[in-house]
């Protein structure tokens, strides 16, 4: 049993590129989200899905892009990096709405 | 609007000594209330939750926490700090309410050190 999973680790961007960042989870989770986490900002939601093909905006959504074909992968697609994208990115997944969630170690991106 | 405010950015604590982290919370109902911990470089993990019941509620790694409702807080404690516990304390909220209601909502965290 992995949990949550993210690929890759670690990348930089140039500005004007795009990119996925991966996030798979073996728990059968209906509820997954994504996150980034900045200095003195703490963790800001910026899409989840309640289930497979259900996704909706979170708090910080422009720039982003998701889909949920399948319960076990939720990836989170940068259309055109901006500098203001760097950020440490954490992918979690849920038994339910407003339940406990379950990190992956998270990517840590840096957009030049 | 619900909100999580933890009100100590930086604790320092002396290894052995008692800990004790703010957590207070805006909500219109009973919510579902969460610690985390997060050490540099890695990701959150689930230290303790509540849901109903005893309001005093044991996690991991000995810490509890206790729900006052009287008080919209939910403190975590723990009596003897080693320095393995240094590292950045996050207080969660959440609901079973559907939509953007259901997303867990996050304090700002408090970053614990531990002085030898």
């Amino acid at each position: 049993n992995a949990g949550v999973t993210q690929t890759p680790k670690f990348q930089v961007l140039k500005t004007g590129q795009s990119m996925t960042l991966q996030c798979a989870q073996d728990m059968n989770h209906e509820y997954m989200s994504w996150y980034r986490q900045d200095p003195g900002m703490g963790l800001r939601l910026i899409h989840y899905s309640v289930g497979a093909g259900i996704t909706d905006q979170g708090e910080v959504p422009n720039g982003y892009n998701v889909s949920r074909s399948t319960t076990e992968d939720f990836p989170l697609r940068l259309l055109s990096a901006a500098p203001s994208q760097t950020s440490v990115y954490f992918c979690a997944s849920s038994p339910g709405l407003g339940r406990e969630q379950y990190f992956g170690p998270g990517t840590r991106l840096t957009v030049t | 609007a619900q909100s999580v405010t933890q009100p100590d950015i930086h604790i320092t604590v002396s290894e052995g000594a008692s800990l004790e982290l703010r957590c207070n919370y805006s909500y219109g109902a009973t919510p579902y209330l969460f610690w985390y911990v997060q050490s540099p470089g890695q990701g959150l993990q689930l230290l303790l939750k509540y849901f109903s019941g005893d309001t005093l509620v044991q996690g991991i790694k000995g810490f509890e926490a206790e729900f006052k409702r009287s008080q919209s807080s939910f403190n975590l404690r723990k009596p003897s700090v080693h320095w393995s516990d240094a590292a950045e304390y996050f207080c969660a909220v959440g609901s079973g309410y559907g939509g953007s209601q259901g997303n867990l909502i996050f304090g700002k965290g408090t970053k614990l050190s531990v002085k030898p």
